[in-house]
């Protein structure tokens, strides 16, 4: 089975940093990814790590600690924009489909504020 | 076009009615998911589909029913459903089964009253 844990709320000035941390515990882990969700929208992919360490996307960073069973999305310069539901992902082996699946948190809502 | 495309956007139906819900994918992907988004709760995948062939999970009540007709197209049947059933239901494509960038539509919004 999965367990994955994130916050449920964060609020953020915009310009600032904000750190979404999401934790897990999974077997047959291969890889971890991060959506964004805004209110109303489609969740729609952001970053993918696999091996540990720091994913640098623009504004956006991931990091990825297999040992620790934790990842943290980054977002520098907030930008009202951001203002949306952050999901974490485990994909693990899922026996239902024989195959490797994502397994997604409840989501962290961010609100960036001015 | 959208990579994703769901129809309808909204659905409001009796427990005793039969409707579908209806997705199409134009980004040539290989597989095709349905996920359940309840409030205050995770994404539930509910049905994966590769190449056109059915990966169930059992743990879906039989009162939603898939169907994959080709590729680009999927289906959700729903039956005698239950006002726990009222949630956002999202469709998903995938290049092949085993990757985790999925490519979502907008969601078909059902009440069930």
């Amino acid at each position: 089975g999965q367990n994955i844990d994130q916050p449920t709320e964060m609020t953020a000035t915009e310009g600032a940093i904000v750190q979404i941390n999401c934790t897990y515990q999974t077997s047959g882990f291969n890889g971890l990814f991060w959506y964004q969700q805004h209110a109303g929208e489609a969740p729609t992919f952001l970053s993918y790590n696999v091996l540990d360490g720091l994913e640098e996307k623009g504004r956006f960073s991931s990091f990825l600690s297999r040992s620790k069973g934790y990842s943290y999305l980054l977002l520098k310069e907030l930008q009202m924009k951001d203002s949306a539901s952050y999901l974490c992902a485990v994909r693990d082996l899922y026996s239902g489909a024989g195959s490797y699946q994502l397994t997604f948190g409840k989501g962290t809502k961010l609100s960036v504020i001015p | 076009e959208t990579g994703v495309t769901q129809t309808p956007r909204h659905l409001v139906m009796g427990m005793t009615n039969k409707k579908s819900l209806k997705c199409e994918q134009h980004l040539g992907h290989n597989a095709m998911y349905w996920y359940k988004q309840s409030a205050k709760k995770p994404l539930e995948l509910m049905f994966v589909y590769s190449l056109e062939e059915r990966v169930e999970n059992n743990s879906v009540p039989s009162r939603f029913s898939p169907e994959c007709p080709n590729s680009s197209h999927l289906f959700l049947h729903l039956h005698t459903l239950q006002p726990e059933d009222s949630a956002l239901y999202l469709c998903a494509s995938s290049e092949d089964r085993n990757t985790g960038e999925l490519f979502f539509g907008e969601g078909s919004r059902l009440t069930v009253l």
